[in-house]
């Protein structure tokens, strides 16, 4: 079973510039997240969709990330502007949503994002 | 609202010593709690899951943790470290149906030869 996929693995950009990351899920998973992971600290959940429609957005710094989930599959999370304190791996992860998957997430291994 | 606190960033053991990495949880509701392990480079992964069924539950590669109510904590042991079990270790709650996740801050385990 092919695992959630994230591209690009690595991303350098200079402040004000903009950033696009993509995830595709494991097939069948309704439920897709976008994490936030800064060096030291754990996964701070940036926005959880269900299939197409947004559950949790609510730590999502909307004045400059955006995300959506297009046909309910795979994922594009966009940074515009960027600033140097969004230098942080972000996460996708997915999951089944439901019975005994509920609270099981299958992660892809991230995108690295660093802002100079 | 929900939170866990991890109450130690770092812990170092000795290969074929015990492991005991300590977690403490707080939330309004009946928890769900799990243990993620994250390897460097590499994605997270579900070590083990509680949810209100038997209290000491089982994971992979030889982990166990214990639910205490009393105690608001949810302890991940392993009787005998290994080197392949270096790596970052994340506490985790959710409540409300289970799909809302909150991480804890991590505790890195190193295993000393």
């Amino acid at each position: 079973e092919a695992g959630v996929a994230q591209s690009p693995r690595y991303k350098i950009i200079e402040k004000r510039q903009s950033v696009a990351f993509w995830c595709n899920p494991i097939s069948g998973h309704a439920t897709l997240y976008w994490y936030q992971q800064i060096l030291g600290q754990g996964p701070k959940l940036l926005i959880q969709f269900q299939n197409n429609g947004v559950v949790d957005d609510s730590q999502l710094p909307k004045d400059r990330f955006s995300a959506e989930r297009l046909k309910g599959v795979d994922s594009t999370l966009k940074i515009q502007p960027a600033k140097l304190e969004d230098s942080a791996v972000y996460l996708c992860a997915s999951s089944l949503g439901r019975g005994t998957g509920i609270g099981e997430l299958f992660f892809g291994e991230g995108s690295r994002l660093t802002v100079l | 609202a929900q939170s866990v606190t991890q109450l130690d960033s770092h812990v170092s053991v000795s290969e074929g010593t015990p492991v005991l990495l300590r977690c403490n949880y707080s939330s309004s509701y009946s928890p769900s709690l799990f243990w993620y392990v994250q390897h460097p480079n590499k994605g997270l992964q579900l070590l083990l899951k509680y949810t209100s069924a038997a209290t000491l539950v089982k994971g992979i590669n030889g982990f166990e943790a214990e639910f205490k109510k009393s105690e608001t904590s949810f302890h991940l042991t392993k009787p005998s470290a290994h080197m392949s079990d270096a790596a970052e270790y994340f506490c985790v709650v959710s409540v409300l149906a289970g799909n809302m996740l909150t991480f804890g801050g991590g505790t890195r385990l190193m295993v000393k030869p």
